[in-house]
């Protein structure tokens, strides 16, 4: 069965305390792994599409990593502004379907 | 941001009514996908369509019925609302992979 599993469920970090959120996956083949950030009342934004173990995308402060099991978000010296909850979804190799996991809701101190 | 509005953005209504969503893009995606987020369960999709009157089903379809008679709208139909319903919902564009979500709408089944 395809499934997709995030921890922390949450974590509070201090301004500019770097840290990582992990999304582990088991899919029949995986097509992408996609992260998200949803703030709260809005929908789901795109941050990245992985598709092989080894790829690595960075945007800002956010860098996203893969593994043949999981994957990592790795946030450097976050800000306020990165509060919000982070999504994963997979897409398996067969169908159109995606996979999400519950997120990671992440706040930071200023 | 993608061209994706949802209508209405908020609706209460009572259990046993007929109820539609509407998602309109503005991008002519070809894929277009309802999901329902509750707490503790994350996004599940409802119903996705490939193309106009190309629908099916995804993982929590029962009760829900969609249709897609041209490329930029796709409407999510409660034929007989219940209290288990009440959720918000996200229509998602994609051409390729990764999707892009609309702002949601608030359903509230009393």
């Amino acid at each position: 069965e395809d499934q997709v599993t995030q921890s922390p469920e949450a974590l509070r970090l201090q301004e500019g305390e770097s840290s990582s959120l992990n999304c582990s996956y088991t899919v029949s083949g995986l097509r992408g792994l996609f992260w998200y950030r949803q703030d709260p009342g809005k929908g789901p934004e795109f941050l990245f599409t992985l598709y092989s173990a080894g790829e690595e995308k960075e945007k800002e402060r956010l860098k996203a990593t893969l593994t043949k099991k999981e994957s990592f978000l790795h946030i450097t010296a976050p800000k306020p502004e990165d509060s919000a909850t982070y999504l994963c979804a997979v897409q398996p190799n067969t169908g159109n379907q995606f996979y999400f996991g519950t997120g990671t809701s992440l706040t930071v101190i200023p | 941001d993608a061209g994706i509005t949802q209508s209405p953005r908020h609706k209460v209504t009572e259990t046993g009514t007929p109820v539609t969503l509407r998602c309109h893009q503005t991008e002519n995606h070809r894929y277009m996908y309802w999901y329902r987020q509750d707490p503790g369960h994350g996004l599940r999709l409802i119903h996705y369509s490939y193309g106009v009157k190309d629908t099916d089903k995804g993982e929590v379809s029962d009760g829900y019925s969609v249709s897609r008679s041209k490329t930029e709208d796709f409407l999510l139909t409660l034929e007989s609302a219940t209290s288990s319903q009440t959720s918000v919902y996200f229509c998602a564009i994609s051409e390729f992979y990764e999707q892009y979500f609309g702002p949601g709408t608030r359903l509230t089944v009393t």
